[in-house]
């Protein structure tokens, strides 16, 4: 089925380790976004990107980065894991409007914490 | 800074009766809003969307309202269903360049 596809769905990392999340969506979506939802909270924005080869930052970017090397993939680098990275993270992608729908698909997210 | 936010954190109803779920928004220039559920382990789900030339959109079992004056939203559950027990999030764009606003959600239980 076309959807936004994440990988892994959980990982355990200890401090100082690095990691990629994963990010792939299916439906030649031009618009992609990272989120995180601490436990109980709202989504904040991470990073997102308009298109291959553009990306940008968002509310909480510090301690990850991004690349968007083709239209389907996204990938969230984190660099020297911390204890406040324990999250779970989404990732989402935007239609261009074009049905009058401009919300987001969103993947099932990646569990990760960081001991 | 501009945010969105949620009256409820939690909110009971019985099955079968009507649900509410309220949200104020704070930035007057958002042109678009959309309503997610999100399941227990899920990512969210797009529920409905209102623009802000709109005060009222429907769909099936669910009813978005927009009061621009007070700029409130609100969304109305019909018939409320075990299913329908979720966080339910409000989402405003706030720049029109699809970069959503997120509340901290609305958590809806249903009774049986």
């Amino acid at each position: 089925n076309a959807g936004v596809t994440q990988t892994p769905k959980f990982r355990i990392l200890k401090i100082g380790q690095s990691m990629t999340l994963q990010c792939a969506q299916d439906m030649n979506h031009n618009y992609m976004y990272w989120y995180r939802q601490d436990p109980g909270m709202g989504l904040k924005l991470i990073y997102y990107s308009v298109g291959a080869g553009i990306t940008d930052k968002g509310e909480v970017p510090n301690g990850y980065n991004v690349s968007r090397s083709t239209t389907e993939d996204f990938p969230l680098r984190l660099e020297l894991a911390a204890p406040s990275q324990t999250s779970v993270y989404f990732c989402a992608s935007s239609s261009n409007g074009d049905r009058g729908y401009y919300g987001y698909t969103f993947g099932s997210g990646t569990r990760l914490t960081v001991v | 800074g501009e945010s969105v936010g949620l009256h409820l954190p939690t909110l009971s109803v019985q099955e079968g009766d009507n649900s509410i779920i309220n949200c104020a928004y704070s930035n007057s220039a958002s042109d678009y809003f959309i309503w997610y559920k999100q399941e227990s382990g899920k990512g969210p789900q797009f529920i409905i969307d209102i623009r802000s030339n709109m005060d009222k959109r429907q769909g099936q079992r669910v009813t978005v309202l927009l009061n621009k004056t007070v700029k409130h939203l609100s969304l109305q559950i019909a018939a409320t269903q075990p299913g329908d027990s979720a966080v339910y999030f409000c989402a405003e764009d706030a720049s029109g360049t699809y970069k959503y606003i997120f509340g901290t959600g609305t958590r809806l239980k249903v009774l049986a």
